[in-house]
């Protein structure tokens, strides 16, 4: 099993349609995660940090579910600009080696 | 505010030419520095990270070889570079806390020729 996963998608919604996407982690220590957003041909950028009791940043809203070692990114009213890769990112707790696993991530295409 | 600069962008090389890539982060000190690439439409791996000067893990077993000369600066290095090393490079620095993000440079993209 990946210690990451993700469904690759693509997930081709309209616009202002809402879209989750779900991200499983096998690490039961793991503890951070993060959704990151990349753009075809550009680096990973940073979304947004997942909290424990759920966060919400304008149209985006984490969730984490620890029972089930799961997190979650809700898109709410969908941009064109929203297209682009999710990666899901999970933080296994080490401060120095590879904390950080990525999963490979959701690609997303906003369709007008 | 912390920034992280990669060079080059693009570079295209020949079979067997050597490579230099690097990466310097302003803003911050001690931080975790990383090497990733990214095959086309694949997903991220880790190739080096970084915790001080001098040291360096390898997460896999390859024909490139990183550096850590000064505090804020990361070296992606090969002596002979193979087909198969064309991808997007990219450096990433993260504070060395238990929880905290990676931050990713610009990237450079190596196509060997």
């Amino acid at each position: 099993r990946k210690e990451v996963e993700q469904d690759p998608g693509p997930f081709n919604v309209p616009e202002g349609a809402t879209v989750a996407f779900n991200c499983t982690y096998s690490n039961s220590a793991s503890q951070s995660f993060f959704w990151y957003r990349q753009d075809c041909r550009k680096e990973p950028k940073l979304l947004m940090s997942v909290y424990s009791s759920g966060n919400e940043d304008g149209r985006f809203t984490a969730q984490l579910n620890r029972a089930s070692q799961y997190i979650s990114l809700l898109i709410r009213d969908s941009k064109l600009s929203d297209s682009a890769t999710y990666l899901c990112v999970v933080n296994g707790g080490d401060t120095g080696r590879r904390a950080l696993t990525f999963g490979s991530g959701t690609r997303l295409q906003v369709q007008p | 505010s912390q920034t992280i600069h990669q060079w080059p962008a693009t570079l295209v090389q020949p079979v067997g030419s050597p490579l230099s890539l690097e990466c310097t982060v302003e803003g911050t000190s001690n931080p975790n520095l990383y090497w990733y690439r990214q095959a086309a439409g694949r997903g991220l791996q880790l190739l080096f990270y970084s915790v001080g000067i001098g040291q360096i893990s390898s997460e896999v077993p390859q024909n490139l070889s990183a550096s850590r000369p000064q505090d804020r600066q990361f070296i992606l290095s090969s002596k002979k570079l193979l087909l198969s090393d064309s991808g997007f490079y990219l450096c990433a620095w993260r504070v060395r806390t238990a929880n905290s993000p990676l931050h990713f440079g610009n990237g450079t993209r190596l196509t060997v020729t």
